[in-house]
């Protein structure tokens, strides 16, 4: 099986920059995917890691780390409209078409 | 555009009735998911189908049921046997197992037991 854990809340500034962790315990890895969701929406895509090392896309990042079973999602130049719950997931090995959630990590941005 | 459909938006419903929720997508997409959400919770994965009439459980299937007839819909039937349904029920799509399997949601659905 899967465990993910992920900070429950967190509160940064505007235009500050954050690092949301993900740890993680499988039974069997095949690449971890962050999305972030709005309060009564739904979740979107933001990123996805299979391999170890940093993926920029903007004002978002994503590390991954697989020996530490590790990943954190950085947030640059943070806006109001980043305030959201950011969930991170992990894709099952045995069966590639199944990911797993964490609970999510809430982030408030404040001015 | 292309998307995930889902409705009803807001569903009530009484104790010891049955309710479906639709979902229906024209991505082109081969696999569906059902999702359920609760309050300050992550999303746990309720039954999926990576091919037209198949479809496999989830972590938490049970009081649920579901069917694949066509490619393009997936409804999740919530039956009487669930016994604390109330929650947000999010439905998404994949490419498939072939792909990075980046799910596409619906905007969701949301039920109440009355």
């Amino acid at each position: 099986g899967q465990n993910i854990d992920q900070p429950t809340e967190m509160t940064a500034t505007e235009g500050a920059i954050v690092q949301i962790n993900c740890t993680y315990q499988t039974s069997g890895f095949n690449g971890l995917f962050w999305y972030q969701q709005h309060a009564g929406e739904a979740p979107t895509f933001l990123s996805y890691n299979v391999l170890d090392g940093l993926e920029e896309k903007g004002r978002f990042s994503s590390f991954l780390s697989r020996s530490k079973g590790y990943s954190y999602l950085l947030l640059k130049e943070l806006q109001m409209k980043d305030s959201a719950s950011y969930l991170c997931a992990v894709r099952d090995r045995v069966n590639a078409g199944k990911s797993t959630f964490g609970d999510g990590t809430t982030l408030t941005v404040k001015p | 555009d292309g998307g995930i459909t889902q409705s009803p938006k807001y569903l009530f419903r009484k104790e010891g009735q049955n309710v479906t929720l639709s979902c229906e997508q024209n991505l082109n997409h081969d696999a569906m998911y059902w999702y359920r959400q609760d309050p300050g919770q992550g999303l746990r994965l309720i039954y999926y189908s990576q091919i037209v009439n198949d479809f496999q459980k989830g972590d938490i299937a049970e009081g649920y049921s579901v069917s694949r007839e066509k490619k393009e819909s997936f409804p999740l039937t919530v039956t009487s046997a669930q016994k604390n349904p109330t929650a947000f029920y999010l439905c998404a799509s994949s490419i498939g197992s072939r792909g990075a399997n980046v799910l596409t949601f619906g905007a969701g659905s949301r039920l109440t037991v009355l």
